[in-house]
């Protein structure tokens, strides 16, 4: 079993869509936990972080953690097709915070 | 968010000879740099954490003297492919964090191609 869990997707969804993105981990010593966006050929952009459980918003993206389940979401709200990227889910334990990362999840927003 | 500027974003090298990418963090002080590996449509694969003023830690199955890594300066690390080869074409990727700070925040990326 990975250390972190991620469905490949492609997860195609409409314009306007609420997008949930997933993913689990195994290791209880993860404490932060990081969402990527990557466009082809680019390097990846960080979205959002959190710290320990709980939920955080930022416009249209909320994330959020349930370390007792050890699972993680991404929602997009009212989803564009410029959302259309790979999502790429990231965590670490403290100390040397070396991340490590979800496969990711190709998402495909139509028109 | 922080800014990390890495170049050249393509290189097309022939075979044989070395090559170097430069990762350089524009707004932050990077304590500790990582480079990855990224083949189509494959997540992350890590290749080495550097911390600066230190040697780099290399991930299990990546040769330490084909990629060497320079981490001279808390905004500048460097990879160095020597002797390289076709097998070696891939999209390579830097990110870099501040001290205390468990964010890392990435390059462009820098796709090499070996003729």
């Amino acid at each position: 079993q990975k250390e972190v869990e991620q469905d490949p997707g492609p997860l195609s969804v409409p314009e306007g869509a609420i997008v949930s993105l997933n993913c689990t981990y195994s290791n209880s010593a993860f404490q932060y936990f990081m969402w990527y966006r990557q466009y082809s050929r680019k390097g990846p952009e960080l979205l959002m972080y959190t710290y320990s459980s709980g939920n955080k918003e930022d416009g249209r993206f909320t994330a959020q953690v349930d370390k007792s389940s050890k699972y993680i979401s991404l929602f997009i709200r009212d989803s564009q097709p410029s959302d259309s990227a790979t999502y790429l889910c990231a965590m670490s334990a403290g100390g040397s915070y070396i991340p490590t990362f979800g496969r990711g999840t190709s998402l495909i927003v139509h028109p | 968010g922080a800014v990390v500027s890495q170049h050249p974003s393509w290189v097309i090298c022939k075979s044989g000879t070395s090559v170097k990418i430069e990762c350089r963090s524009l707004d932050f002080q990077a304590t500790t740099m990582f480079w990855y590996r990224q083949f189509p449509k494959q997540s992350l694969m890590l290749m080495a954490t550097s911390n600066e003023g230190s040697k780099a830690t290399y991930e299990q199955g990546v040769e330490k003297d084909k990629f060497l890594i320079n981490h001279a300066s808390l905004t500048l690390s460097t990879l160095t492919v020597t002797s390289a080869h076709p097998e070696d074409s891939s999209f390579y990727i830097c990110s870099a964090r501040a001290r205390g700070r468990p964010e890392a925040f990435f390059g462009q990326g820098t796709r090499l191609t070996v003729v």
